[in-house]
């Protein structure tokens, strides 16, 4: 079946516009994940879905950072007032349960001037 | 200190031979623990998972773990071009499980 899939894949902002990232789990998938990922580094995990209830978003860096999973499939991750700092590949995973393999999506990179 | 540490690349090695990875973990409790790889510009993709100490072998990949001295490897047998990526190491919280710390990764190139 289909893979977890992200959208857009490139993303250029201009210092203080919003961004919104949007990713689709693989069908079916209960939980769904965020990691940024900084250029040479790992991904940092950002914040963990299960269904449509978000139950922990304790790596988002700031209250700059929102995502949101409404009716338990497509998630959108939000960065308003976008800063340089921002910069990095947003990485979306999904997996049957939060414990089991996690399959990433092919990111974002978003880059901000 | 980081809470997953990986050796220092990049690792080069010649067609054939063992390519051998490391990573430490400063989180004793963790009872999870993953290798992925990522082609430059791609995204992870899961090679293998291990939960128990001593080895665990699919393919090629050997990954072992040893809890007491918070240690996980990854061997490459028979390394081909094809290997040439960046290795992560992730290992799961001991309170939340499904939360995976990164190490920042080892460039392996196998040389033809």
């Amino acid at each position: 079946g289909a893979g977890v899939s992200q959208s857009p894949r490139y993303k250029v902002a201009k210092r203080g516009q919003d961004v919104a990232l949007r990713c689709d789990p693989i069908s079916g998938h209960v939980s769904l994940f965020w990691y940024q990922q900084a250029l040479g580094q790992g991904p940092e995990f950002l914040t963990y879905f299960q269904n449509e209830a978000q139950l922990d978003k304790s790596g988002l860096p700031s209250d700059r950072f929102f995502a949101e999973r409404p009716e338990g499939s497509v998630s959108t991750l939000k960065i308003q007032r976008t800063q340089q700092e921002d910069s990095a590949v947003y990485l979306c995973a999904s997996s049957w349960q939060g414990l089991e393999t996690q399959y990433f999506g092919p990111g974002t990179r978003l880059l901000v001037l | 200190q980081k809470e997953v540490e990986q050796n220092s690349g990049p690792l080069s090695v010649p067609e054939g031979a063992i390519a051998s990875l490391n990573c430490t973990y400063s989180d004793r409790g963790s009872q999870s623990f993953f290798w992925y790889r990522q082609y430059s510009g791609k995204s992870p993709e899961l090679i293998m998972f291990i939960y128990s100490n001593g080895d665990k072998e699919d393919g090629r990949f050997t990954a072992q773990l040893n809890k007491a001295s918070q240690y996980v490897s990854l061997l490459i047998r028979d390394s081909q071009p094809s290997d040439s990526a960046t290795y992560l190491c992730a290992v799961g919280s001991r309170s939340n499980d499904y939360k995976l710390s990164f190490g920042a990764g080892t460039t392996v190139t196998v040389r033809a």
